[in-house]
């Protein structure tokens, strides 16, 4: 069966640090990877996918993430975080192709202090 | 803001009873999805709906039902609830794109709370 891990539950950092979230995950064949962030409050709001291409993928507000296929990895990266960063971030994974489910992690929650 | 809407925003029932919660898909969308995000846990998949016929199931009971609507409106009805029920509901709608791709985009959530 598909699953999702993400390495880190809880991370604490401080303003200006680096940031790199670990998301694996176990499927053999083609599949979309996705990074969403749920700030306190709001809802889910996809921050970057990949699907196919280059494997840096580039998203909104300075986040990148790398997919790297030997490693069914898919990492989430920023290189200075900041306050507003505070925020819980899902790694999430489908089968390339098929709109259905979508396979979660179960979620770093980012504290950043300012 | 992504335009997918669901109601109510908070809900509390007893357990055994019913209830009914409702989403309106982003315009254009004609694929509904549900999901149960229990709390401190990722998002777990219900069901999804395209073009108003159940297509595809996650692993819970029959008492979970869904319908979705012409307008692409959906709803999921939760029978017999159980306090184990409590969770945040999501709604997700999604449209196939040009290059094939899907999108997910997300309502802001049902939170059900079975005492």
């Amino acid at each position: 069966a598909q699953s999702v891990s993400q390495h880190n539950h809880h991370v604490i950092l401080s303003e200006a640090a680096s940031l790199e979230l670990g998301c694996n995950y176990s499927y053999g064949g083609t599949v979309n990877l996705f990074w969403y962030v749920q700030y306190p409050g709001q809802h889910l709001q996809l921050l970057l996918k990949y699907f196919s291409g280059d494997p840096l993928v580039k998203g909104i507000k300075g986040f990148e993430a790398e997919f790297i296929k030997s490693k069914f990895s898919f990492n989430l990266r920023k290189p200075s975080v900041q306050w507003s960063d505070t925020a819980e971030y899902f790694c999430a994974v489908n089968r390339a192709g098929n709109n259905r489910k979508l396979i979660w992690g179960l979620g770093t929650s980012l504290a950043v202090n300012p | 803001e992504t335009g997918v809407t669901q109601s109510p925003t908070h809900l509390i029932k007893t357990r055994g009873q019913q209830v009914t919660l409702r989403c309106s898909s982003q315009s254009g969308h004609n694929t509904v999805s549900w999901y149960q995000q229990a709390l401190g846990q990722g998002p777990q998949f219900i069901f999804q709906y395209y073009r108003e016929e159940e297509n595809g199931r996650g692993n819970f009971p029959p008492r979970f039902s869904g319908l979705q609507f012409p307008n692409y409106s959906s709803e999921l009805n939760v029978n017999a609830l159980e306090l184990d029920d409590s969770a945040l509901y999501l709604c997700a709608s999604s449209y196939r794109t040009g290059t094939g791709t899907y999108e997910q985009y997300f309502g802001p959530g049902t939170r059900l709370t079975v005492t």
